[in-house]
């Protein structure tokens, strides 16, 4: 265990389905990011918080959206999703930006 | 962006062998990083060289930068079989006050038993 904990380890979800990815750190760090990864693609920033507010938002698609409640809480609520939107989501955390990044095991997403 | 990008794709060795990688990047950086991951894991951070040092080490992890060339080198020596996995270069990219951790495509490591 990393510190950082992604649930669910594996999702199956249609594409009219509304879902959510949870991630929770308790290592006391102020800033968390979530990642897509798909097969033979470079890793794919998607939404970087820190302290709470959201410093970026990597032209993705409106049928996902972030929430983070807190700092050691993110969330990623998915729906209306597409088949190309299958792959590994990785949350990840680190004390401020521009440090080292602890990341989960990542969500293994697919929608059919 | 893509910030780091690592070579070779794909590297196989036999095991007590040395495995080195090569990360390029393209803009000023504030750090560099080197992850591992595992098949289907989250990836694990292995090393972070600020952009003033020129070499790191940790255990058989060897990191050079050279910010005049923009590229790092992550150097595995006696490698092992449980060296096998994928390994990642990160650079930070400053925007607006934040850092922005740009990950490259990785390199395949395959030790042999």
């Amino acid at each position: 265990e990393t510190g950082v904990t992604q649930t669910p380890r594996h999702l199956v979800m249609g594409m009219t389905n509304k879902k959510s990815l949870k991630c929770e750190q308790h290592l006391g760090h102020n800033a968390m990011y979530w990642y897509k990864q798909s097969a033979k693609k470079p890793l794919e920033l998607m939404f970087v918080y820190s302290l709470e507010e959201r410093v970026e938002n990597n032209s993705v698609p409106s049928r996902f959206s972030p929430e983070c409640p807190n700092s050691s809480h993110l969330f990623l609520h998915l729906h209306t999703l597409q088949p190309e939107d299958s792959a590994l989501y990785l949350c990840a955390s680190s004390q401020w930006t521009g440090f080292g990044y602890t990341f989960g095991s990542g969500t293994r997403l697919t929608v059919v | 962006s893509q910030q780091g990008e690592e070579d070779p794709q794909a590297l196989s060795i036999q095991e007590g062998e040395n495995a080195t990688m090569n990360c390029s990047y393209k803009t000023s950086i504030n750090n560099l990083q080197w992850y591992r991951q595992n098949s289907g894991r989250g990836l694990v951070h292995l090393i972070l060289i600020r952009s003033n040092e020129r070499e790191k080490h940790s255990g058989r992890l060897r990191v050079t930068l050279d910010t005049s060339k923009k590229s790092s080198s992550l150097l595995i020596t006696a490698s092992r079989a449980a060296d096998t996995a994928s390994y990642f270069c990160a650079t930070d990219e400053e925007a607006g006050g934040s850092y922005i951790p740009t990950f490259g495509r990785g390199t395949s490591l395959i030790v042999h038993p």
